[in-house]
């Protein structure tokens, strides 16, 4: 089964510009493994960022984008806020529609 | 409104069986495939199973598999979880997930 990996951890200042990835121990992450991106705070379900590569949703801040980058998908963050302080995942589609969470970046806005 | 409801968690003994379900409402539930995802005490989010959009295509991740029966009724707008020969590591929080919307979870503990 393919590994997705993720950053552990990121700190970015407020107002700063930080980048989360999420790569395939298969190889290149394309838009054809429809990576998605969530964010999760402490005590609460996860809610969707960014679907498909780079789809946002309605609540998703416009700070927030993805992309893919260097190989990996990408969740970039332009001018962090406090709030924004919360752990990330990313999930990848192989094959068959089995699916893989990475194992998620902790990320500190400080 | 989007909603994702999902019941039928509990404590139970190792081996025994639990069946979670998932009332979703405010959107084309026909539309999506629908997935399961859980995420033990402290741990992070990890893929259960899928299953499309009209109940014929039905994906485990390994160590499920043989174990745990995704389905869903779409007259009902459900979706199901039939959790056999349970084990201490599936204690975890279940969430029920198109991906783009998400349930609350419900806790299934495992422990004799």
């Amino acid at each position: 089964q393919a590994v997705v990996t993720q950053e552990p951890s990121l700190t970015v200042s407020p107002g700063g510009t930080v980048t989360l990835t999420c790569g395939s121990s298969t190889g290149t992450v394309t838009s054809g493994h429809y990576p998605y991106w969530f964010q999760q705070k402490p005590g609460q379900a996860p809610r969707t960022l960014i679907s498909s590569t780079n789809n946002k949703h309605s609540w998703t801040p416009a700070r927030f984008s993805g992309s893919l980058l260097g190989g990996k998908a990408a969740l970039t963050l332009s001018g962090a806020q406090p709030e924004d302080e919360a752990e990330y995942y990313c999930i990848l589609s192989y094959s068959g529609d089995r699916e893989v969470f990475g194992g998620g970046t902790k990320l500190t806005v400080l | 409104e989007v909603q994702l409801v999902e019941s039928g968690g509990g404590l139970v003994q190792p081996g025994g069986s639990l069946r979670l379900s998932c009332a979703a409402s405010g959107f084309t539930f026909t539309e999506y495939w629908m997935t399961w995802v859980r995420q033990a005490p402290g741990r992070g989010l990890e893929w259960v199973a899928n299953i499309n959009q009209d109940g014929s295509d039905k994906y485990y991740v390994d160590s499920v598999k043989g174990r745990f029966t995704i389905s869903r009724d779409n007259a009902k707008n459900s979706l199901f979880l039939q959790m056999n020969g349970l084990r201490a590591e599936d204690t975890a929080l279940y969430y029920c997930t198109t991906k783009d919307f998400w349930g609350q979870g419900i806790l299934v503990t495992v422990s004799s």
